[in-house]
C-alpha cells in the first residue's frame, strides 16, 4: 500500500538551530499538510501544500511540495523551546488520507 | 477553523467492556473522522462519518468492532466495543471544513484510552 517516510524519526536540537525534516513517498500526491502535535493534544494544522513546487511559510516554518509530487520538506528555523512536539507529515493520494510515522522534536534551552 | 470537543478527555476500562467516544464540533461540518493514535506512533484513519450516510470503514476497522454514529452535522460518537489491552489507544475524531478541495483537518483534543 502506499506509504509515507518521514525522517528523521526524532531531533535533539539546541535553541537557536534551524530545523528539517522530510516525507517521502514512491506514490504522486495531491497534497501535503503539515501538522504539529503536543503531548495531550491533537494535531495543529500548521501549513498545507497543494502544487507542485509550492513553497509556503508560516512564521519561521517553511515547507516546500516536491516538484515530483513525491516528497515534501519543513524547515523550522531558529528554533525555541516551543517547538517541541511531534511533527507529521499528511499527505492525500487517489482520496486516500496518509499520515508519516512523526519526528519528535526536543530542543534544549 | 472549527473548535472541536471529546468527551471523555480519558478513560480506564476493564477488558470485555465498550467505551462511547463523543465528538462535538462547534459549526456545521460534511465529514468527519475518526482516528487511532497508538502508544508512540502516528494515526491511523478508521472512518469517516457522514451525516445521513453509514460510515466508511478503512482496512482493518470493522462495524461491529468500531460502530460510528452521526446524527447531525455538529457530532458524533465512536464506540469501541468489546475491548482489549489492545485497543490501548488515543481516539481522535477530525473535521474537513471543506474551504478547499482537500482535506484540511482540524482535530479533537483526544480521548485516552486504556485498558486493563
Amino acid at each position: 500500500g502506499q506509504q509515507l517516510n518521514q525522517s528523521p524519526q526524532s531531533m535533539f536540537i539546541q535553541e537557536g538551530e534551524d530545523v528539517s525534516m522530510n516525507c517521502t513517498s514512491s506514490s504522486i500526491f495531491n497534497t501535503w499538510l503539515w501538522y504539529k502535535q503536543d503531548p495531550g493534544e491533537g494535531p495543529v494544522l500548521l501549513i498545507a501544500l497543494y502544487k507542485a513546487g509550492e513553497l509556503t511559510s508560516n512564521g519561521r516554518l517553511t515547507a516546500q511540495f516536491g516538484i515530483t509530487r513525491k516528497d515534501s520538506f519543513l524547515n523550522i528555523s531558529a528554533s525555541i523551546p516551543s517547538d517541541v512536539g511531534i511533527y507529521f507529515c499528511y499527505g492525500q493520494i487517489g482520496g486516500k488520507l496518509i499520515f508519516g510515522q512523526g519526528t519528535e522534536l526536543s530542543v534544549k534551552p | 477553523s472549527a473548535v472541536i470537543s471529546q468527551k471523555p478527555s480519558r478513560d480506564i476500562c476493564q477488558r470485555g467492556t465498550s467505551l462511547t467516544i463523543q465528538c462535538q464540533v462547534d459549526s456545521q461540518v460534511t465529514m468527519m473522522f475518526w482516528y487511532r493514535q497508538q502508544p508512540g506512533q502516528s494515526l491511523t484513519l478508521i472512518a469517516t462519518a457522514n451525516q445521513g450516510s453509514e460510515a466508511t470503514y478503512e482496512s482493518g476497522f470493522v462495524i461491529d468492532k468500531f460502530p460510528i454514529s452521526r446524527p447531525n452535522l455538529t457530532f458524533s460518537t465512536l464506540t469501541v466495543s468489546n475491548m482489549s489491552p489492545e485497543d490501548s489507544s488515543i481516539y481522535l475524531c477530525s473535521v474537513e471544513t471543506g474551504r478547499r478541495s482537500y482535506n484540511e483537518q482540524f482535530f479533537g483534543p483526544g480521548t485516552r484510552l486504556t485498558v486493563l
